[in-house]
């Protein structure tokens, strides 16, 4: 298995403008979730899926972040419009159940300018 | 609401020492735990987890937690470590209850002094 993969892996922008970054996860994995990772706040949740279909989103910032998941093999999380203070990595995770552990992708590293 | 704290932000040991990193957690449930590894400029990995029967779990690259419910912790411990073991390692709590949802600690990064 390729393992949780991600895309871009870099991705630089002008704040305003619209981001989207990408998730297939390990085929089988019934569930997702997206983290943000940054130096200040740490690994946080900010919304998983079971079955395509979102569980928890009260970790997305503000109505400028949104994700989906429109079938089993791709979740997007879409940042509308970009700021500085998105720069972060985000971290896609899939998982089959509650109690294996999660299995991360190698990330996104957002910078914006 | 189920937390976990890692108190050491930063430790340094020498190739070959053995190794502790601190875990506490707290929740009113069975909790889920456990250990995954970040190396620079990649996602975390699973060590090991926990949740069931015996409270000493072995994991990969040869290192072990115990889980022990009297003190709400879950430390992590290797008996050498070798230069390849710098990393950032986090602790995570999760919960039989709860929709699936692990939480983090803030991490501990661990350098090896040659």
């Amino acid at each position: 298995d390729a393992g949780v993969i991600q895309s871009p892996r870099h991705e630089v922008t002008e704040m305003g403008q619209e981001v989207t970054l990408r998730c297939k996860p390990i085929s089988g994995h019934d569930y997702l979730f997206w983290y943000r990772q940054t130096m200040m706040r740490g690994l946080e949740l900010l919304i998983y899926f079971n079955n395509n279909v979102p569980i928890d989103d009260s970790g997305m910032p503000e109505d400028r972040f949104s994700a989906k998941m429109p079938n089993a093999s791709f979740s997007t999380l879409k940042i509308q419009p970009s700021e500085p203070r998105d720069s972060a990595v985000y971290f896609c995770a899939s998982s089959s159940d509650r109690v294996s552990g999660y299995t991360f992708g190698s990330g996104t590293r957002l910078t914006v300018v | 609401a189920q937390s976990v704290t890692q108190p050491d932000i930063h430790i340094t040991v020498s190739e070959g020492a053995s190794l502790e990193l601190r875990c506490n957690y707290s929740y009113g449930a069975t909790p889920y735990l456990f250990w995954y590894v970040q190396s620079p400029g990649q996602g975390l990995q699973l060590l090991l987890k926990y949740f069931s029967g015996d409270t000493l779990v072995q994991g990969i690259k040869g290192f072990e937690a115990e889980f022990k419910r009297s003190q709400s912790s879950f430390n992590l411990r290797k008996p050498s470590v070798h230069w390849s073991d710098a990393a950032e390692y986090f602790c995570a709590v999760g919960a039989i209850s709860s929709a699936s949802k692990i939480i983090f600690g803030s991490g501990t990064r661990l350098s090896i002094r040659p």
